[in-house]
């Protein structure tokens, strides 16, 4: 496998429910990320790991819960969401060396909220 | 904070030249990025401009003036294949630090 995998590509789940999105790079790159893109509107960053470290929160709410157990591998932890959740979650990641780098992105999962 | 401008919308037919626009607000960043997602897909990388000027890859060119916080995209000979959104997006100057992205432009291509 080659670039960034995530799993599942598509989810529905209920407002009581526990589930993880899984996101893998094969690229050898030492950031990660995970955005939240909805309808009209843009890439929203919510975490990043540099370094297997969270660098960046941007105020998410605590129902997500993101897990870098090592620097291929991010999770997404979700608990108790809400309709207005539902989104395409997409993980990136990059080789961060202080200079501004291409992000290559996984191709989302499509998350349904109900 | 960061913030970003770019139209919401372009059509344009085949062969033709279009330019989306971006303007954005930062106190500090490495360069402009553009990236184009097509429906369904993830968001892959187009351009990348570090320094002012213009840098040309192919049909697509990207322009940054720092001084005036703007950029551009430059799609030449338009294809049908080129209908997707394109976004600006702002490279942190710190390490760990990720793309900031604008709301994104719908390009729209006509036979």
């Amino acid at each position: 496998e080659t670039g960034v995998t995530q799993t599942p590509r598509h989810l529905v789940m209920g407002m009581t429910n526990k589930k993880s999105l899984k996101c893998e790079q094969h690229l050898g790159h030492n950031a990660m990320y995970w955005y939240k893109q909805s309808a009209k509107k843009p890439l929203e960053l919510m975490f990043v790991y540099s370094l297997e470290e969270r660098v960046e929160n941007n105020s998410v709410p605590s129902r997500f819960s993101p897990e870098c157990p090592n620097s291929s591998h991010l999770f997404l932890h979700l608990h108790t969401l809400q309709p207005e959740d539902s989104a395409l979650y997409l993980c990136a990641s990059s080789q961060d060396n202080g200079a501004g780098a291409e992000a290559f992105f996984g191709q989302g999962t499509r998350l349904t909220v109900v | 904070g960061q913030s970003l401008e770019q139209p919401s919308e372009v059509t344009a037919v085949e062969g033709a030249i279009v330019q989306i626009n971006c303007t954005y607000q930062t106190s500090g960043f490495y360069g402009l990025s553009w990236y184009q997602q097509h429906d369904g897909g993830a968001p892959t990388f187009l351009s990348y401009n570090a320094l002012d000027g213009l840098e040309e890859t192919g049909r697509f060119s990207s322009f940054l003036s720092r001084s005036d916080s703007y950029g551009y995209l430059l799609l030449q000979e338009l294809q049908m294949k080129d209908s997707a959104s394109y976004f600006c997006a702002l490279n942190g100057n710190q390490a760990g630090t990720a793309l900031i992205f604008g709301k994104g432009t719908t390009l729209s291509v006509s036979s």
